[in-house]
């Protein structure tokens, strides 16, 4: 079974300031994929960023990276310079192989606020 | 072009009707799921297809009927609603339903309201 536990449900960033989201899994998998998810109140879920878990260095997109740290079964994302406009749900998830299907499990999320 | 596209966008309905939700993606994936995304902001997969195949389905009652006529489509039937069953639901493709790589790419939501 696959497990993902985000242990933030709110988080506070002012403008122009770094900001971690933590995310931590749970998975006997040998082999699987973490995403980060952005979700706006307009409520499209908006994919951000992936990391393979046999992949030796950190995901980077733009302002977005993923701090994997494969033996602590974390993948927190950080948003660097946050923008008003950052201020979403975040959801870590992550896809392995269950049974004869590989499905996206999600975390509860966390709800960020970006402020002047 | 929208990838991925859910009709309708909002319903609202009384207990014990039925209703459907429609599906299509235009990014040639082999692959289709049906999210539900709870008051809470949870999000729970429902069903999976592949190619036409149920291929994942969850512990969800026999009142949800997803149906893909074919890999293009997906579609969701609810018969006798009940106030549970508000939500919004996802509808999502990927290239591939064996392999863990690769992201899910969602329609923008149907939110279903039961009174």
């Amino acid at each position: 079974a696959q497990k993902i536990t985000q242990t933030q449900p709110g988080m506070f960033v002012q403008e122009k300031e770094a900001v971690t989201l933590d995310c931590t899994y749970d998975t006997s998998d040998p082999s699987y994929g973490l995403f980060w998810y952005k979700q706006p109140s307009s409520g499209e879920m908006i994919f951000l960023i992936y990391q393979g878990s046999y992949d030796q260095q950190n995901a980077t997109e733009g302002r977005y990276s993923l701090n994997f740290q494969k033996a602590r079964k974390s993948a927190n994302l950080v948003i660097s310079a946050s923008q008003l406009g950052d201020s979403a749900m975040y959801f870590c998830a992550m896809r392995g192989l269950t049974g004869t299907a590989s499905k996206l499990t999600f975390g509860t999320g966390t709800r960020l606020q970006v402020t002047l | 072009d929208t990838a991925v596209s859910q009709t309708p966008k909002y319903l609202v309905t009384q207990m014990g009707n039925d209703k459907s939700i429609k599906c299509e993606q235009n990014l040639g994936h082999d692959t289709m799921y049906w999210y539900k995304q709870d008051s809470k902001k949870f999000l729970k997969i429902m069903f999976s297809y592949n190619n036409k195949e149920l291929i994942i389905n969850e512990t969800v009652p026999n009142r949800f009927s997803p149906k893909s006529p074919d890999k293009a489509h997906l579609n969701l039937h609810i018969n006798s609603l009940e106030l549970g069953d508000s939500a919004v639901y996802f509808c999502a493709s990927s290239l591939a339903a064996w392999s863990p790589y690769g992201e899910l790419f969602f329609g923008e939501g149907s939110r279903l309201t039961v009174l």
